[in-house]
């Protein structure tokens, strides 16, 4: 059974830079049927595309965090990274990884972990 | 950017109901469109992808319809398991960036 998961501080300073990976366990990210994706979740509110990549290295971004967001992959480690630059309050959330086959929705989350940008 | 609504934002509905939530597109998506399941705390849950494809272990009382800019969720007969809160995708264009609605609360009557 595939399983993603979400590792890396739970807390951020404000300006500072919030780096996450996701794992993959059970099947391998470098797949070319699939792409891995972020998504986002503020406290109490909606859902919000970050980005996603290709095992191959290509990369996605969400217009509106494209200057901030890059998104990288390690298949050696089956892993892939996220680094979101110039944080401020906005940016506390819960994050996702995720992954989406070609064609559909995204099908396997990670449970999500809690980043709170605070000084 | 397409920009995604969904409605109604909250729907009130008891065991056995037929539900309807409605997304719509600022722009055509053809049919890329998904839709999820999220309960408080958890990881959303695909339900159905390519506006009308029913994902592997999800209930066939949940469908989807639509293409273009207009898309339906249904829940044929409402279960007490499918009180939550519903999402549409669109993953038309990764240029355009993957857009979620802004959901659905179906909660009990």
């Amino acid at each position: 059974q595939l399983q993603l998961r979400e590792s890396g501080p739970g807390l951020v300073k404000p300006s500072e830079t919030l780096s996450l990976t996701c794992t993959v366990s059970g099947g391998s990210i470098s797949s070319s049927s699939h792409f891995w994706g972020w998504i986002r979740q503020p406290p109490g509110k909606g859902l919000e595309w970050i980005g996603s990549i290709y095992y191959g290295g290509s990369t996605y971004y969400n217009p509106s965090l494209k200057s901030r967001v890059t998104i990288s992959v390690d298949t050696s480690k089956n892993q892939f990274s996220l680094d979101l630059s110039s944080v401020t309050a906005a940016d506390t959330a819960v994050y996702h990884c995720a992954r989406r086959p070609s064609g559909s929705g995204f099908d396997y989350w990670g449970q999500g972990t809690l980043v709170t940008v605070s000084s | 950017d397409i920009q995604m609504t969904q409605s109604p934002s909250t729907l009130s509905a008891s065991v056995g109901d037929r539900v309807t939530i409605t997304c719509r597109a600022s722009q055509s998506i053809s049919s890329w469109l998904a839709w999820y399941q999220q309960k408080p705390g958890k990881a959303p849950n695909l339900l159905i992808y390519k506006a009308s494809t029913l994902e592997s272990g999800v209930p066939s009382r949940f469908s989807g319809s639509g293409s273009g800019t207009e898309f339906t969720l249904t829940i044929s007969s409402l279960q007490p398991d499918d009180f939550a809160t519903y999402y549409c995708q669109q993953y038309n264009s990764y240029s355009e960036g993957f857009t979620f609605g802004p959901g659905t609360k179906v909660d009990i009557k």
